[in-house]
């Protein structure tokens, strides 16, 4: 069965503090892999990751993917009480004639002032 | 212990039909969301809602609507379904540290 595990599910951290959020995934037919930042009204695209070893960079934000482990992480650098939210792994496969959608439960970052 | 649930897993639906999609929550959880799914693209959010009776749009409402009349149940509306709608719909709930998703809804319309 396809799954997507998130580690750890809650983290709570000081401003300023560098946070690394974990996304372990078995998926048969692998396509991409999503990080979303899911706030109170919206949740917020950050990343799509398709290929190993590229790191992927967005102000303070990046991710990297491995496809031989089959894991993501999503560091934060200089947290801000803005980071707060639960931030959403996603992997998308090849499956059916639309692909779908496997969800981790997300992380929720907590960042005190 | 199923915790978001759509109320079709496929349809297939005419162009210009009203087509109704369902999503039920048990977890007493204020924010609901309708998101579309097509290949390469992600999650698109089309609607969502934070509470019973208010509505926000997402980042393609177009064709769309929405209705939140039970704090459980989020239903989204195509007015006149058309071809380009033909996609797979994920409705989700959001709580404090856990996102949950219901199995999706694979719509065609022809």
């Amino acid at each position: 069965e396809d799954k997507v595990v998130q580690s750890p599910l809650s983290l709570v951290v000081h401003e300023g503090d560098t946070v690394t959020l974990n996304c372990s995934y078995e998926v048969t037919n692998f396509r991409s892999l999503l990080w979303y930042k899911q706030e109170k009204k919206a949740p917020t695209f950050l990343f799509m990751l398709t290929s190993s070893g590229i790191e992927k960079k967005s102000g303070r934000l990046s991710s990297i993917l491995d496809k031989k482990e089959l894991f993501s992480i999503l560091n934060i650098t200089a947290t801000q009480t803005g980071d707060s939210a639960i931030y959403l792994c996603v992997v998308e496969d090849y499956g059916g004639s639309q692909g779908n959608l496997i969800f981790g439960k997300g992380t929720k970052l907590s960042v005190k002032p | 212990d199923v915790k978001v649930t759509q109320s079709s897993r496929y349809l297939v639906k005419r162009t210009g039909e009203k087509v109704f999609l369902e999503c039920v929550q048990d977890m007493d959880h204020e924010n609901m969301f309708w998101y579309r799914q097509d290949p390469g693209l992600g999650l698109r959010l089309i609607y969502f809602s934070y509470d019973v009776k208010m509505k926000e749009k997402g980042d393609i409402p177009e064709g769309y609507s929405v209705s939140r009349e039970k704090k459980e149940r989020f239903s989204l509306i195509l007015e006149s379904a058309s071809t380009n709608q033909t996609s797979m719909y994920l409705c989700a709930s959001i709580g404090r540290i856990e996102a949950f998703f219901g199995q999706g809804t694979r719509l065609t319309v022809v």
